[in-house]
């Protein structure tokens, strides 16, 4: 069965600084997909950004970015020039094409800091 | 543009009671779920649906009774309630053997509470 982990349960950061948070996945599969969900104080599920595995390109939006290392199963989001508006609880997140289940780990609480 | 919806969005029930949360998708999407999250344990699964008539269970599905008779709705059914199960609910959806994205679109959750 595939899981996802989350080794930092909080990390803060200075706004306008940068940040990494860290995941790491296991499955025996070759196709998938890895996400990741910001949830603010208001819980709602927000998807900041998507990889697929077959795409070596780091998928980016905007200001976050991914480090996605396939061999090593690893799938971090980097936030540059942190603002107010992004602490929020992050989860990554894991989806076979062949289940089509979605599998999160537990979570980072992001603080930002002015 | 409605997308997911779940209601109610809070709940408070007594030991033993039951009650149905309700999930409706007007994307067309095959796939839906149920989620339920609880401190330090991120979502975890409950159950799942790939289409009409089709369910199956995820990883704490005890407890919980789903059924999906129509493409867009899938409640889910708490038949005798426990203290264990005061959570946060969420129901997601998104396209069946995932095309494109591949993402899901999740409701804005549910808290049930019981006492």
């Amino acid at each position: 069965a595939q899981t996802v982990t989350q080794s930092q349960p909080e990390m803060s950061v200075q706004e306008a600084e940068t940040v990494t948070l860290s995941c790491t996945y296991d499955t025996s599969e070759s196709d998938y997909y890895l996400f990741w969900y910001k949830q603010p104080p208001s819980r709602q599920m927000i998807l900041v950004i998507r990889q697929e595995a077959y795409k070596q390109q780091n998928a980016t939006e905007n200001r976050f970015s991914v480090n996605f290392q396939k061999a090593a199963k690893s799938f971090s989001l980097k936030i540059s020039d942190s603002q107010l508006g992004d602490a929020a609880m992050y989860f990554c997140a894991y989806r076979s094409r062949n289940t089509d289940k979605l599998i999160f780990g537990t979570g980072t609480r992001l603080q930002v800091f002015p | 543009n409605a997308g997911v919806t779940q209601t109610p969005k809070f709940q408070v029930l007594k030991t033993g009671q039951s009650m149905t949360l309700q999930c409706a998708q007007d994307m067309n999407h095959e796939y839906m779920s149920w989620y339920r999250q609880d401190p330090g344990m991120g979502l975890r699964l409950i159950h799942y649906s790939v289409g009409a008539g089709i369910t199956d269970q995820g990883e704490v599905p005890n407890g919980y009774n789903v059924s999906r008779s129509t493409t867009e709705d899938f409640p889910l059914r708490l038949l005798s309630a426990a203290p264990s199960q005061t959570s946060v609910y969420f129901c997601a959806s998104g396209l069946f053997k995932p095309q494109g994205t591949g993402e899901l679109f999740f409701g804005e959750g549910s808290r049930l509470t019981v006492l």
